[in-house]
């Protein structure tokens, strides 16, 4: 199957610095990469669609402004949490699709502590 | 909107054993279903992938059936190993293209050697 990696696998930072995590397609190019929280022992809620070349689209109840996501290239997508505060802590994945766009994809996870 | 319930929500057997887990979703319209196993602490691992023309996907000791008109799925687990051990989690997709997936909450389930 297509492969999707994301970097950090973990990241541990003080509250009020800014993170930024990768997503990237190895073998795929991905127009639309999707980026989801899971808080422990909760399921994946999907945060926002990451739409290579053009804003992303949110879900209701994500601040925009606090995930800011860049969707540079066909191949890599960031999430960029910024002023963390220790709410924000949680694991973060991506995901996409490669055409026919059928299975969907996943990347390992960043797991976020902020202290 | 889109909602995915999964039960139970927890489960342990003894190993060996046959078990079946359970999805439901609301809305019918669904363009595909993929099942996922999650290990603690980590990713997302794909197991079966149904296509909504689809009834049943098969992958070694793993059966997948989908019966749309109903919204339901179940995950079928024959000779459960303590490897199995994991959590379960059912996906929908609602259209065609390149939409995101709407997951239940996910079964975890243990197998007891």
């Amino acid at each position: 199957g297509a492969v999707v990696s994301q970097h950090p696998s973990w990241v541990i930072c003080k509250s009020g610095t800014s993170v930024k995590i990768e997503c990237r397609s190895l073998d795929f190019q991905a127009t639309t990469m999707f980026w989801y929280r899971q808080f422990p022992k909760q399921s994946l809620m999907l945060m926002a669609t990451s739409n290579e070349g053009s804003k992303a689209t949110y879900e209701q109840g994500v601040e925009k402004d606090k995930f800011l996501i860049n969707h540079a290239s066909l191949t890599l997508s960031t999430l960029t949490v910024t002023s963390a505060h220790p709410e924000d802590s949680s694991f973060y994945i991506c995901s996409a699709r490669p055409p026919p766009y059928n299975e969907q994809f996943f990347g390992p996870g960043t797991r976020l502590t902020v202290l | 909107k889109q909602e995915v319930t999964q039960i139970p929500a927890a489960l342990s057997v003894p190993e060996g054993e046959n078990l079946v887990l359970n999805c439901s979703f609301t809305d019918s319209a669904i363009y595909n279903l993929q099942w996922f196993r999650q290990d603690p602490g980590k990713g997302l691992t794909s197991l079966l992938l149904i296509q909504s023309s689809q009834r049943e996907q098969t992958s070694g000791r793993l059966n997948a059936s989908l019966d749309k008109s109903s919204g339901r799925s179940t995950l079928y687990i024959a000779a459960s190993q303590p490897g199995d051990s994991a959590t379960y989690l059912c996906a929908v997709a609602s259209n065609s293209g390149n939409t995101p997936l709407v997951f239940g909450k996910g079964t975890r389930l243990s197998v007891i050697a």
